[in-house]
């Protein structure tokens, strides 16, 4: 079993849906979770960074981490077909090198 | 502010062959990671850097050989390639210390390895 899931998708919604994105993990000494948005042919950049349980709001997106249960989302409001794109999960604990476990990815696409 | 350059951006080897994939950073950061990303895997830690003259194994660092001379530059080298090590390979740079660990990791755009 992967230390962390993610279902692979692809995803298909409509413009201004709501998107909602998971993964959930096996490690209970993940501390720092994060979401990367990976475009086609392109390094995955940084959307959102959560420390602990809680939840985190930046503009359209909104990231939540429920560490009892060791599953975390990301929420997209109004999906726009730019948010056309794969997103990954990735956390990690206080390790060293801080190194990151990455889930698998989801591919989501948001038709016009 | 070029960020991560990776080179080549695409590369065909036959097995056996040797190459190395270069990156290099102009953000002054001290921490430099290789991953190579497979379909349904994710991202993997191949081999990382906390500085210049310190390297450390990842989770995949079978088959590569990194060094860092340099602060801006982080090759991986592929000994002796397999079929096994088609991938993409990604570089990342971030800052260290008490800031650097809640820092983003900047990502390269990656190279595109077939090995046949």
């Amino acid at each position: 079993q992967k230390e962390v899931e993610q279902d692979p998708g692809p995803l298909s919604v409509p413009e201004g849906a709501i998107v909602s994105l998971n993964c959930t993990y096996s490690n209970s000494a993940f501390q720092y979770f994060m979401w990367y948005r990976q475009y086609s042919r392109k390094g995955p950049e940084l959307l959102m960074y959560t420390y602990s349980s809680g939840n985190k709001e930046d503009g359209r997106f909104t990231a939540q981490v429920d560490k009892s249960s060791k599953y975390i989302s990301l929420f997209i409001r109004d999906s726009q077909p730019s948010d056309s794109a794969t997103y990954l999960c990735a956390m990690r604990g206080n390790n060293a090198g801080n190194m990151l476990t990455f889930g698998g990815g989801t591919r989501l696409m948001v038709k016009p | 502010n070029a960020g991560v350059t990776q080179t080549p951006k695409f590369q065909v080897l036959k097995t056996g062959q040797s190459m190395t994939l270069q990156c290099a950073q102009d953000m002054n950061h001290e921490y430099m990671s290789w991953y190579r990303q497979d379909p349904g895997m994710g991202l993997r830690l191949i081999h990382y850097s906390v500085g210049a003259g310190i390297t450390d194994q990842g989770e995949v660092p079978n088959g590569y050989n990194v060094s860092r001379s340099t602060t801006e530059d982080f090759p991986l080298r592929l000994l002796s390639a397999a079929p096994s090590q088609t991938s993409v390979y990604f570089c990342a740079s971030r800052l260290t210390g008490e800031s650097g660990s809640n820092q983003p990791q900047h990502f390269g755009d990656g190279t595109r390895l077939s090995i046949l």
